[in-house]
């Protein structure tokens, strides 16, 4: 358990409108990052942090932002919620516990954009 | 680019082996990663592979082969438990020793009576 909850779980938003998730860490990791799940597409990178105020774009930015103001918390925002965001967003950290800096994974949050 | 492939879906009998495997195309090489997932929940931790071999740690086994951009997940004494999806991931070379992992598609196994 690397210490990681994400809010809220699950969520139905209308389109158009603006949408936070928020990532929680309690192990003061300096990398953060959010990821989203789709069928047919597997796991891709949309923002992630390699420490407070520093954030850079993935492979799928495209219409989310990223905040991160203090080490436990990365917060992604959906400026104007689609029906192509509707997705399984799960945040992740790195640890070396088996000395590769692996990635483990908060619960995830299930979005719906109708 | 960075391109992994990975079978889709694979069945196998309780009690058996199975081989899971994913090829790999990247510009350079920084480690290689599987991933468990249950459906409906997080991706978890598996195993994690940076020189060419053999990795063991209990039923499951990963394998390396740089030379031949190729790895396999080894699941042994199989188990209704171990249906789920195994994500093969490659860390994006450019990106140092925490940089981001590119994850293949997954591949569901299904394990049968």
């Amino acid at each position: 358990d690397a210490g990681i909850t994400q809010s809220p779980r699950h969520k139905v938003t209308e389109t158009g409108t603006p949408v936070t998730l928020r990532c929680h860490q309690t192990e003061n990791h300096r990398y953060m990052y959010w990821y989203r799940q789709d069928p047919g597409h597997g796991l891709r990178l949309i923002h992630y942090s390699y420490g407070v105020k520093d954030t850079d774009k993935g492979e799928v930015s495209d219409g989310y932002s990223v905040s991160r103001s203090k080490t436990e918390d990365f917060l992604l925002t959906l400026e104007s919620a689609t029906s192509s965001q509707t997705s399984v967003y799960f945040c992740a950290i790195t640890q070396g516990l088996a000395g590769g800096y692996e990635q483990y994974f908060g619960p995830g949050t299930r979005l719906t954009v109708t | 680019g960075q391109n992994i492939d990975q079978p889709t879906e694979m069945t196998a009998t309780e009690g058996a082996i199975v081989q899971i495997n994913c090829t790999y195309q990247t510009s350079g090489f920084n480690g290689l990663f599987w991933y468990q997932q249950h459906a409906g929940e997080a991706p978890t931790f598996l195993s994690y592979n940076v020189l060419d071999g053999l990795e063991e740690k209990g039923r499951f086994s990963s394998f390396l082969s740089r030379s031949k951009g190729y790895s396999y997940l080894l699941l042994k004494e199989l188990q209704m438990k171990d249906s789920a999806s195994y994500l093969c991931a490659v860390r994006d070379p450019n990106g140092g020793s925490q940089g981001n992992l590119i994850f293949g598609k997954g591949t569901k196994l299904s394990v049968k009576p």
